[in-house]
């Protein structure tokens, strides 16, 4: 059974990087076809697509954040991660990691929906 | 970008009774949608994806219809553990990447 585990500190300073592991076990982030992703929710708010990566080098992002995330892939430890640059309240949210499955078109649609995901990590911005 | 709208925002349904969520994209999404449940403090669960693909383990009573820009989820007799957020989710369009709507609020009569 695929599960997935984010980890990382649950309080940043306003300004300063947010850092984020997800920890893949049951599975290989290499497997193909496959997808992996960041997704955010403010509290009591919907849900917020960060973005997306294959292990081989394809990423995307959400164009509004863009300018601040990357997402990292070590494939040694079967684990990915997310940073976060210049952060304000408004980064205040659970930050889920997750599983996404293949598109339709490897070329047109590479990924699809989020079909396994972690539990979830508050991670507060708070001087 | 593909902007995601969801109605209601709220439906109020009592238990037996049948539910219909709707799903509208900005622009054509083609069958590349998907549904989502979340209950308080958990993650998402996949309920419906290629629009109207039931995910392993969904129960039947779950259902997905619709392409282009126009989408239902129906609940055909709802259970107490059915009273949950619905989320939808398109995947079409590459670059950027997914969208997910507002959500709806199931909750009891």
């Amino acid at each position: 059974q695929l599960q997935l585990q984010e980890s990382g500190p649950g309080l940043v300073k306003p300004s300063e990087t947010l850092s984020l592991t997800c920890t893949v076990s049951g599975g290989s982030i290499s497997s193909s076809g496959y997808y992996w992703g960041w997704i955010r929710q403010p509290p009591g708010k919907g849900l917020e697509w960060i973005g997306s990566f294959y292990y081989s080098g394809s990423t995307y992002y959400n164009p509004s954040l863009k300018s601040r995330v990357t997402i990292s892939v070590d494939t040694s430890k079967n684990q990915f991660s997310l940073k976060l640059s210049s952060v304000t309240a408004a980064d205040t949210a659970v930050y889920y990691c997750a599983r996404q499955q293949p598109g339709a078109h490897i070329v047109v649609v590479p990924a699809g929906d989020f079909d396994y995901w972690g539990q979830g990590t508050l991670v507060t911005v708070s001087s | 970008e593909i902007v995601m709208t969801q109605s209601p925002a709220t439906l109020s349904v009592s238990p037996g009774e049948r539910a219909t969520l709707s799903c509208r994209a900005s622009q054509s999404v083609s069958s590349n949608l998907a549904w989502y449940q979340q209950k308080p403090g958990q993650a998402p669960r996949l309920l419906i994806y290629g629009a109207s693909t039931r995910a392993t383990g969904i129960p039947a009573r779950f259902s997905g219809s619709g392409s282009g820009t126009e989408f239902t989820l129906t609940i055909s007799s709802l259970q107490s553990e059915d009273f949950a957020v619905y989320y939808c989710q398109q995947y079409n369009n590459w670059p950027p990447g997914v969208t997910f709507g507002p959500g709806t609020k199931v909750d009891i009569k």
